[in-house]
Order: structure tokens, then sequence, then C-alpha cells
């Protein structure tokens, strides 16, 4: 199992280019999510997904669309990318289902973006 | 929303030496989970622990839902360990965890 895979690893945007990071589980996990690190911080929510054609919005998420098409993929668009995006990306699934069994949190390897 | 605050927010260790690890909530949660972040950016799982007292070689974790904190134990630190320690607590809304998270503890253990 390859687990959470985000890609890229790395990416510089200029201001107002827009770009897709994507995210791929292999586990099956209904809960798919997104979140910030910006320095000295936690993890900030920005958008989740319970499941396929299932979204909504965390804690921070002006400046982002995503979309839930496949169990698997849970990319997440920038728009029109701003300085204050540059910050580091997780993407994390886990287990979940309404009765609220749950599993932990798995995490991607982070994309590291730079808007300039 | 929910407050998740961890302390103390830097640690500087002797190699060798053990330490406590705090994670406070404001709130109920349905669960509760330790995270490592290595110097290389990864972050690595270490409990996932709503309630009672779980262990993982020299590291280990309790958390009393009822007073709402959590602890994280390391013994016999190793050079290995540093890096930042999330805490992040799991509220079920809607269908679905959303997760909060503390702002880290910054552990140096020094050789």
């Amino acid at each position: 199992n390859a687990g959470v895979t985000q890609t890229p690893k790395f990416q510089v945007l200029k201001t107002g280019q827009s770009m897709t990071l994507q995210c791929a589980q292999d586990m099956n996990h209904e809960y798919m999510s997104w979140y910030r690190q910006d320095p000295g911080m936690g993890l900030r929510l920005i958008h989740y997904s319970v499941g396929a054609g299932i979204t909504d919005q965390g804690e921070v998420p002006n400046g982002y669309n995503v979309s839930r098409s496949t169990t698997e993929d849970f990319p997440l668009r920038l728009l029109s990318a701003a300085p204050s995006q540059t910050s580091v990306y997780f993407c994390a699934s886990s287990y979940s289902n309404m009765g609220g069994v749950t599993s932990p949190l798995h995490f991607g390897n982070g994309t590291r973006l730079t808007v300039t | 929303g929910i407050q998740v605050e961890q302390s103390p927010p830097d640690l500087i260790l002797q190699e060798g030496a053990n330490s406590t690890l705090r994670c406070n909530f404001s709130d109920s949660v349905n669960n509760l989970q330790w995270f490592h972040q290595n110097p290389w950016g990864q972050l690595i799982n270490l409990f996932y622990i709503p309630s009672g007292t779980k262990q993982n070689g020299r590291l280990s974790a309790t958390t009393v839902a009822t007073e709402r904190y959590s602890l994280l134990y390391i013994s016999s630190s190793q050079t290995t360990d540093s890096g930042v320690y999330f805490c992040a607590v799991l509220t079920f809304w809607g269908f679905g965890n959303v997760l909060h998270c503390g702002s880290g503890t910054q552990v140096i253990v020094l050789p």
C-alpha cells in the first residue's frame, strides 16, 4: 500500500496563477482532508470530505476549492494564488462512518508551496 | 470551536532524559491523536487514544477525557526523538471528523 500520496512535493507559483495539488489514497478511506501548516504553527483545516460527492469547508477555506469525484482522489485547487498561500500543505485520510467509528489520520508527505 | 493547547512550546533535553508533554482541550472529543513531525517535515502517527493509556517502546500516552487532557511521555530520549510533537483532537461533526490541532511542542534532544 502506498498510503496517502501527494504531488508535487515542491511548487513555486507567481501571484495570480492557478494550480491543483493532488492527493490520492489507496486505503479505501471515506474521510479525506486538506491542511496547511505555517511556520511555528499546527495544522489548520482547509476543506474536508466524508465521501465521494460530499465536501465541506474547514477553518481556512478562502481561496481554495475542492471536489471529490472518487473515493481515492481529493484534489485541492488554488484559483488565483496569493503570497499569503505560501505554506506547506498536507493531505490526510481516515476511516470514518456515521456511527462515529474512526481510525487515525494518515498523512501524506506534504507539498511545499511558495507564491511570489 | 474547540481549543487545543500544548505545553511546553519548546523543550531541550539531554540524551537519556525523560520528559512529559501535555495537551489540554476545551470540549469533549471523539478521539485524540499524537503525532510527530520529524526534521524532514513528515508527520508520523504515534498514538490514537481517546482515553486510557497506551505504550509503544519508549513512548507512552495517557488521555483523561473527563478532565480534558492528554500526556505524552518520552523516556530515555534519543536524538532521533527531535522534532515537533502535535496533539490533535477529533470531533465528530455532521458525517465526518474534524481535526483540531495544537501548535505543537518543539523538542530538541542533544547528544
